[in-house]
């Protein structure tokens, strides 16, 4: 167990419904990632938060997708009028760090799976 | 066993004997380094890190080597045990706040 938790774990939804999925990164970690999985790839980056400031995001985030971190410790990652190209697993990773580049060891969560239909 | 070349996807390995997962990374850039593990339906797991100020680097059981001048990444596993099947991905940072990930090595260890 790496100490960061996503949930659900699982989610089914119907193409066009919102989802949201949730992240708690381990306690004493300022950043987190977001990244998605696709069935046989490797992790592809979405998006970085430094505390409760979000410092990037990947191209691959469209306007359906808003990711937060309100008071810098749980993050919530929301997709709009979901697609059916939207089905993957979703999954957050958190490290510490205080300069500009990622230099520490970052750990995942399990993952959330989300299959539109 | 040893994938060779620049990637493999598959890497099958006898229970017991070493394994040698290979990684090419692109950008000359890189300077900091992740192996993870990944078992079927979990997230990647840590299993070692390395900067680019350092050849090679040993944990339990794994050894990291990196050759920069080839941008060239291993990681060896000992003794490899059934428990060790997984997919391993390399990941490098490139100097900024993400890691890229590469394609990403099925292992499976026979009995």
């Amino acid at each position: 167990d790496t100490g960061v938790s996503q949930d659900p774990r699982h989610k089914i939804t119907k193409r066009g419904q919102n989802v949201t999925f949730r992240c708690d990164p381990i306690s004493e970690h300022n950043r987190l990632y977001w990244y998605r999985q696709t069935l046989g790839q490797g992790p592809e980056f979405l998006t970085y938060f430094q505390n409760e400031a979000q410092l990037e995001k990947s191209r691959l985030l469209s306007d359906r997708f808003s990711a937060e971190r309100p008071k810098g410790s749980f993050s919530t990652l929301e997709i709009q009028r979901t697609e059916q190209g939207d089905s993957a697993m979703y999954l957050c990773a958190s490290s510490s760090g205080q300069g500009a580049r990622l230099d520490t060891e970052a750990f995942f969560g399990q993952g959330t799976r989300l299959t539109v239909v | 066993g040893e994938s060779v070349g620049l990637h493999l996807p598959t890497l099958s390995v006898q229970e017991g004997d070493n394994s040698i997962i290979n990684c090419a990374y692109s950008n000359s850039a890189s300077d900091y380094f992740i192996w993870y593990k990944q078992e079927s339906g979990k997230g990647p797991q840590f299993i070692i890190d390395i900067r680019s100020n350092m050849d090679k680097r040993q944990g339990q059981r794994v050894t990291v080597l990196l050759n920069k001048t080839v941008k060239h990444l291993s990681l060896q596993i000992a003794a490899t045990q059934p428990g060790d099947s997984a997919v391993y991905f390399c990941a490098e940072n490139i100097g900024d706040y993400k890691l890229s990930f590469g394609a990403g090595t099925t292992v499976t260890v026979r009995a």
